[in-house]
């Protein structure tokens, strides 16, 4: 069965920590995503990777950055985290080409920042 | 650019009742592929059903059927004999098939069922 694995259900840190989320998948996927959803906003994509440390600005890369150094690890990293990013946080994947319609997404993270 | 806009944020069904999601998208392509994701309480996005745009047979999953008019922009989502199962969050969202790998979701809509 294909998984995509985020390392916490829920994190709770204070404003200006540095925050990791993580990303595992197993299915030998090139696209990792990282999406945020809010009320009222749907999904938003923060930023995503079609390679071993390639990555693209989604809509809303602002006070974000990632790292993927192996293909199936992806990490999201709040340089200095702030109320404002409190969030849900999704990660998912897919393949590159034909197959890539097909995305399989984390469990997701609730990120609360204090 | 893409944009993917569902206007109704909240909506209600009676249980074995029949309900329509409503969704509009913004594209200049000519094909791409459209999806309706379920999202239960558990947050665990579930894909409920794909459409491509060359296609002009609406699909079917079941009980869960779209009505996908690409002149006008629209794919609603029909969903028959509606089960408590069926309360979720549902997501719409478009994906251009030949060029980038960025997935356009809308705002969502939250069903409630009403047993």
């Amino acid at each position: 069965d294909v998984k995509v694995t985020q390392s916490s259900r829920y994190l709770v840190k204070r404003t200006g920590e540095k925050v990791f989320l993580e990303c595992v998948q197993d299915m030998d996927h090139e696209n990792m995503f990282w999406y945020r959803q809010d009320p009222g906003l749907g999904l938003r994509l923060i930023y995503f990777s079609y390679d071993v440390k390639m990555k693209e600005k989604g809509d809303i890369p602002e006070g974000y950055s990632v790292s993927r150094e192996k293909k199936e690890r992806f990490s999201l990293i709040l340089e200095s985290a702030s109320t404002n990013q409190t969030s849900m946080y999704l990660c998912a994947s897919s393949l590159l080409g034909g197959a890539r319609e097909k995305l399989f997404f984390g469990s997701g993270t609730q990120l609360s920042v204090l | 650019a893409q944009t993917v806009t569902q206007s109704q944020p909240e909506m209600s069904v009676q249980e074995a009742e029949t309900v329509t999601l409503s969704c509009t998208y913004d594209t200049s392509e000519s094909d791409y592929y459209l999806f309706w994701y379920k999202q239960p309480p558990s947050r665990q996005m579930i894909l409920v059903i794909r459409q491509e745009a060359y296609k002009q047979q609406n699909a079917t999953e079941n009980r869960f059927s779209v009505n996908f008019q690409k002149a006008a922009k629209s794919f609603s989502l029909k969903i028959s004999d509606s089960q408590l199962g069926d309360a979720a969050m549902y997501f719409c969202a478009y994906l251009p098939r030949d060029t980038g790998n960025q997935f356009y979701f809308g705002t969502g809509t939250s069903l409630t069922v009403i047993p």
